[in-house]
């Protein structure tokens, strides 16, 4: 089955610095990678998702990439704010299944 | 919006007791899917569904089953509850696959 690798664990940035995120998957049939960002006490919400079809995807200051050929995709976030700090977690899946989670990353954005 | 909600916020039970978590949706979504999540270990899958009354083991299902007789309502059941199943329960629902996951706030559950 699908297995989802998520490095690092533990982030701590300085407020307005870059963070990036990497996952790695298994499966070669997956093609839907998402990306929740769970704030503490609260669920887990999506933020970004990119599909097989795409290589790269940007929402104001986050983007996510995607490498099929190296079963990688990461997430970018610019620019970082105190509120950016939360747990982050990809996934990956395909239709007819379930997705797979990450470990997770606690990202710290210090001011 | 989507509403994914669960009947408890926090639970205390004791060992060896059968306990139920419930979860439902509102917006007519066919997928819906228990995961329980412990610092560390990320988000793991017990069970989902994808129809009335049909239900797949996701990666850690021993010790808990399921129950999904109505398209809006997903049930765990911790058959005998034990000390390790004191978790984080979170729920979610999706139209179709692969796509967005709405999650519940979460049930607390300790065993003592």
């Amino acid at each position: 089955g699908e297995n989802v690798e998520q490095h690092p664990s533990t982030l701590s940035v300085q407020e307005g610095d870059s963070a990036v995120i990497k996952c790695t998957y298994s499966d070669s049939a997956s093609n839907y990678f998402p990306w929740y960002k769970q704030e503490l006490g609260k669920r887990p919400q999506l933020i970004i998702d990119i599909r097989s079809n795409v290589g790269e995807k940007k929402d104001q200051r986050i983007a996510v990439t995607l490498n099929k050929t190296a079963k990688h995709f990461s997430l970018h976030i610019t620019e970082t704010q105190p509120e950016d700090s939360a747990v982050y977690f990809c996934a990956a899946g395909w239709a007819g299944t379930a997705l797979i989670f990450g470990k997770g990353t606690t990202l710290s954005v210090s001011s | 919006d989507v509403k994914v909600t669960q009947s408890s916020r926090y639970l205390v039970k004791r060992t060896g007791e059968k306990v139920f978590l419930e979860c439902v949706q509102d917006m007519d979504h066919e997928n819906m899917f228990w995961y329980r999540q412990d610092p560390g270990l990320g988000l793991r899958l017990i069970y989902f569904s994808y129809d009335v009354k049909m239900k797949e083991k996701g990666d850690i299902p021993e010790g808990y089953s399921v129950s999904r007789e109505k398209k809006e309502r997903f049930s765990l059941i911790l058959e005998s509850a034990s000390t390790n199943q004191t978790s984080m329960y979170l729920c979610a629902s999706t139209l179709g696959s692969p796509y967005e996951q709405y999650f519940g706030p979460g049930t607390r559950l300790t065993v003592t």
